[in-house]
């Protein structure tokens, strides 16, 4: 167990919709990182976060955003969902800002299936 | 741009048959390079991170190397439980913080 929580485990939804991904890091992180995995692309990084500050963003879409709370836990929203949407989202997280080396450790990730 | 390309896609192993796993990367200013371990339906889990040409890190049955072009997962009598995706990541000095992940080769172990 990574200590990092991620709900829901899975989630189906339809084309059009808005859905809301949650992260609870692990005790004591102050960075949490979105990642999507998808079949034919592998792990693509999407945002992260630091003490509730936006630290570095990836490969979003404008119809995705996120967000870190002042408990640090954090929240991926994805509207007007395409079926291309549909993949594995992974939370992950890390104690500094993304310093060399720093690890990140992964959820068991969220399902989405888009209709 | 940050590439990693592993190779190969998919490996199939006896059990006790010792292989390598090949992870090779193309980055502005190499920070670190992580390889991690992926069970199906999990997140990733760390293994090792290297930082610096000929550089070795040894857990168990793995040993992970580091050339400046490819780093090498050395596979040493693996087990059934050693199957698994093996995602290899670079961080490079761009500016961003993120680990950027090849596709990972797909390993398993035959009893």
């Amino acid at each position: 167990d990574s200590g990092v929580t991620q709900t829901p485990k899975h989630l189906i939804t339809a084309t059009g919709q808005r859905v809301t991904l949650r992260c609870s890091p692990r005790s004591g992180d102050l960075s949490v990182y979105w990642y999507q995995q998808s079949l034919d692309q592998g792990l693509q990084f999407l945002i992260q976060y630091y003490n509730g500050e936006e630290r570095a963003k990836g490969n979003i879409l404008e119809r995705f955003s996120a967000q870190q709370f002042p408990d640090l836990h954090s929240e991926l929203n994805l509207s007007s969902l395409e079926l291309g949407d549909s993949a594995l989202y992974f939370c992950a997280s890390s104690d500094g800002p993304g310093g060399v080396g720093e690890k990140l450790f992964f959820g068991s990730g969220t399902q989405l299936s888009v209709l | 741009e940050d590439q990693v390309t592993q190779s190969p896609e998919a490996l199939r192993l006896q059990e006790g048959e010792s292989s390598s796993l090949n992870c090779s990367y193309t980055v502005s200013g190499l920070r670190g390079l992580f390889w991690y371990r992926q069970d199906p339906g999990k997140g990733p889990e760390f293994l090792f991170t290297l930082y610096s040409a000929g550089e070795e890190k040894e857990k168990e049955r793995l040993k992970a190397t580091l050339t400046k072009k490819e780093s090498f997962l050395h596979i040493t009598a693996p087990k059934p439980e050693d199957s698994a995706t093996y995602l290899c990541a670079v961080q490079s000095s761009t500016g961003a913080n993120n680990l950027f992940f090849g596709t990972g080769t797909r390993l398993t172990v035959i009893p």
